[in-house]
């Protein structure tokens, strides 16, 4: 069975701009979370989508968005980039709302200049 | 808010000595969980514990959940090369299962 698939693995963006990452889930799992992990940092919960709906939001800013398709894949928009955005972003799918037993892609390094 | 922290930052072995970390919560935890980052990697699930007072076991790895359900360790015994990476604990925001809040990890290393 695949895992949890992101795309793209490297991006590469200047300040202002925006910028469009993508998750497809483990097949049969209806949960996705978002996650920034700035170097060194554990990671910190942007956002989770489960059934297609917004379950929860951490706390960043209104520049974050994110949705979840009828397939149950999702991607994580972020507009108007700061030099601070950049991060390893890490999407996790689980089969239950409540996030026991995550399973993690391999992120998308953002990089900001 | 809510606060997971875990000790040590770093932790420098050599190969066969026996690590520690240790994870603790500002607040009770419906339970915990443990991923380990190899480096350059992502996390990757271990285990999670949701009994009070419960200890479980991989290996040579064993996972234990406080009594009052606020802090947990994980030791591994006679560490191998393998082990490298940081352990990271995690735990449910309160009356937001659906949201992790993980602690800022502990990284091990291992000299052969």
């Amino acid at each position: 069975d695949a895992g949890v698939t992101q795309s793209p693995t490297h991006l590469i963006k200047t300040r202002g701009q925006h910028v469009t990452l993508r998750c497809s889930p483990i097949s049969g799992h209806k949960s996705v979370s978002w996650y920034q992990q700035v170097l060194g940092q554990g990671p910190q919960f942007i956002f989770q989508y489960y059934e297609k709906e917004e379950r929860g939001r951490g706390n960043f800013p209104d520049r974050f968005s994110a949705r979840q398709f009828p397939n149950y894949s999702s991607e994580l928009n972020v507009n108007a980039l700061l030099l601070g955005d950049s991060a390893l972003y890490l999407c996790a799918s689980g089969r239950q709302a409540t996030n026991e037993k995550l399973f993690f892609g391999s992120g998308t390094q953002l990089s900001v200049l | 808010g809510q606060q997971v922290m875990q000790i040590p930052q770093y932790q420098h072995v050599q190969e066969g000595e026996d690590f520690t970390t240790y994870c603790n919560s500002s607040t009770t935890l419906s339970n915990i969980q443990w991923y380990k980052q190899r480096p350059g990697g992502h996390p990757v699930f271990l285990i999670q514990l949701v009994k009070s007072g419960e200890v479980k076991k991989q290996k040579r790895l064993t996972f234990q959940f406080g009594e009052a359900k606020k802090n947990s360790s994980l030791h591994i015994t006679a560490t191998q090369t393998t082990d490298v990476g940081t352990y990271f604990c995690a735990g449910p925001r309160y009356n937001q299962g659906g949201k992790l809040i993980f602690g800022q990890g502990t990284e091990l290393s291992v000299k052969p």
